[in-house]
């Protein structure tokens, strides 16, 4: 069935330095979706990748969709203790529109201040 | 935040008890979802909607099941409680079936003994 793998599980970096979170499927995606949850919350929306090889920026975080659209990652420049939480990538669930997602198992992120 | 609210907050049951949890939202969505989230799983989607009375299993839809008889209201029920229902649960909301974002509720915390 249709696999979402996300890398690493866990990650604990020092504030101010970089982190990635990487986001593989084993199908071609039409696009994907990124949320993060804060310890104790619900995830929340942060931003959706739909053109192959496409690049979306917030702040200091840097969202990229791969050429293939089978993988995509998220990139914090100089990580803050507000970046504290679980991000998850969620692709498209199935081929019809009912705007179900796959969740990826999530990576973590521990920021030492 | 989206207006959606998830009751009970918690909740704690024991096997082999009937649980309904319910989620309520005032935003007139027709697309409604419930996630269980498990450490190691991310989220996985145990059932949705796409308008009232139209609901359709997702990935680990077994052991559940589900009723939407309003558009503002989509209840999760689990006939027999099992402690591998040891959960969190969060419904989520979006407003088409183009990939728009989910919303999620705050979750209810569900613990079977």
């Amino acid at each position: 069935g249709q696999q979402v793998m996300q890398i690493p599980q866990y990650q604990h970096v020092q504030e101010g330095e970089d982190f990635t979170t990487y986001c593989n499927s084993s199908t071609t995606l039409s696009n994907i979706q990124w949320y993060k949850q804060r310890p104790g919350g619900h995830p929340v929306f942060l931003i959706q990748l739909v053109k192959s090889g496409e690049v979306k920026k917030q702040k200091r975080l840097t969202f990229q969709f791969g050429e293939a659209k089978k993988n995509s990652s998220l990139h914090i420049t100089a990580t803050q203790t507000t970046d504290v939480g679980t991000y998850f990538c969620a692709p498209p669930w199935g081929s019809s529109n009912t705007g179900k997602l796959i969740f990826g198992q999530g990576t973590t992120l521990q920021v030492k201040p | 935040d989206a207006g959606i609210t998830q009751s009970p907050r918690h909740k704690v049951t024991e096997t082999g008890t009937p649980v309904t949890l319910r989620c309520h939202q005032t935003e007139n969505h027709r697309y409604m979802y419930w996630y269980r989230q498990d450490p190691g799983h991310g989220l996985r989607l145990i059932h949705y909607s796409y308008g009232v009375k139209d609901t359709d299993k997702g990935e680990v839809s077994d052991g559940y099941s589900v009723s939407r008889s309003k558009t503002e209201d989509f209840l999760l029920t689990l006939e027999s409680a099992t402690s591998s229902q040891t959960s969190v649960y969060f419904c989520a909301i979006s407003r088409t079936d183009d990939n728009s974002p989910l919303h999620f509720g705050n979750g209810t915390r569900l613990t079977v003994t």
